[in-house]
């Protein structure tokens, strides 16, 4: 399978708390996407790097890449508890993408 | 709302029964995913469409699945001769088309109990 893997599969803070969350992956990439699921629900996509780009910001995410390593890191600051979710890394490989197997992100108020 | 939808939201059936999933994308979007998720999983691909064509498959796709996608419009997917191993949640996603930037919109998915 080509699946990734996210690390932890479930993690629990403190609102205001930082959530930091890791995916690795398998093969080689181009980019490597984000998304985030609410209970129940579609997912909706949160930001892309690409391969020659080691870190990335957008709001209260912060992404790294290390391809060196075949691996990325999801950071959400201040959180909140709307950032209660399951995030995702996902990956492109010819025209499928390959979710990974999700971090299930609880923020506490 | 101009997202993508799909219909029903949850169905029931019993084992043995057919059913038929449909996806409306988002109108712009020429490429059409559906996706299985079961508990505690990420989506798996089922295959895609890039305008009516249907471009891939995966060998999750038995052959009592089948997906359409007549005029590129809306999609269907069905399941016949269903089992208990066919319940999870179906994700339908659209996208640009635009390679390995392409960038889905999910739908909120239709989940299925056979029991």
């Amino acid at each position: 399978s080509q699946q990734g893997e996210e690390d932890p599969q479930a993690l629990s803070i403190q609102e205001g708390e930082n959530a930091t969350m890791n995916c690795s992956y398998k093969t080689s990439i181009n980019n490597l996407q984000w998304y985030r699921q609410n209970s129940g629900r579609g997912l909706v996509h949160l930001i892309l790097i690409r391969s020659n780009e080691r870190e990335k910001h957008s709001g209260r995410l912060r992404v790294t890449l290390d391809t060196s390593k075949k691996s990325s890191s999801l950071l959400i600051t201040a959180s909140r508890a709307a950032d209660t979710a399951s995030y995702f890394c996902a990956q492109i490989t010819g025209n499928q993408f390959y979710f990974g197997t999700g971090t299930s992100l609880t923020v506490i108020p | 709302d101009t997202g993508v939808s799909q219909d029903p939201r949850h169905k029931i059936t019993k084992r043995g029964q057919n059913v038929t999933f449909r996806c409306d994308p988002i109108s712009e979007h020429n490429r059409l995913y559906w996706y299985r998720q079961t508990l505690g999983q990420g989506p798996e691909f089922l295959t895609y469409f890039q305008n009516e064509a249907q471009l891939e498959k995966s060998r999750l796709l038995s052959d009592r699945f089948s997906a359409e996608r007549p005029k590129g419009s809306f999609s269907t997917l069905e399941i016949q001769r269903t089992e208990q191993g066919d319940s999870a949640m179906y994700l339908c996603a659209s996208s640009w088309g635009q390679g390995e930037e392409d960038t889905q919109y999910f739908g909120p998915g239709t989940r299925l109990t056979v029991l």
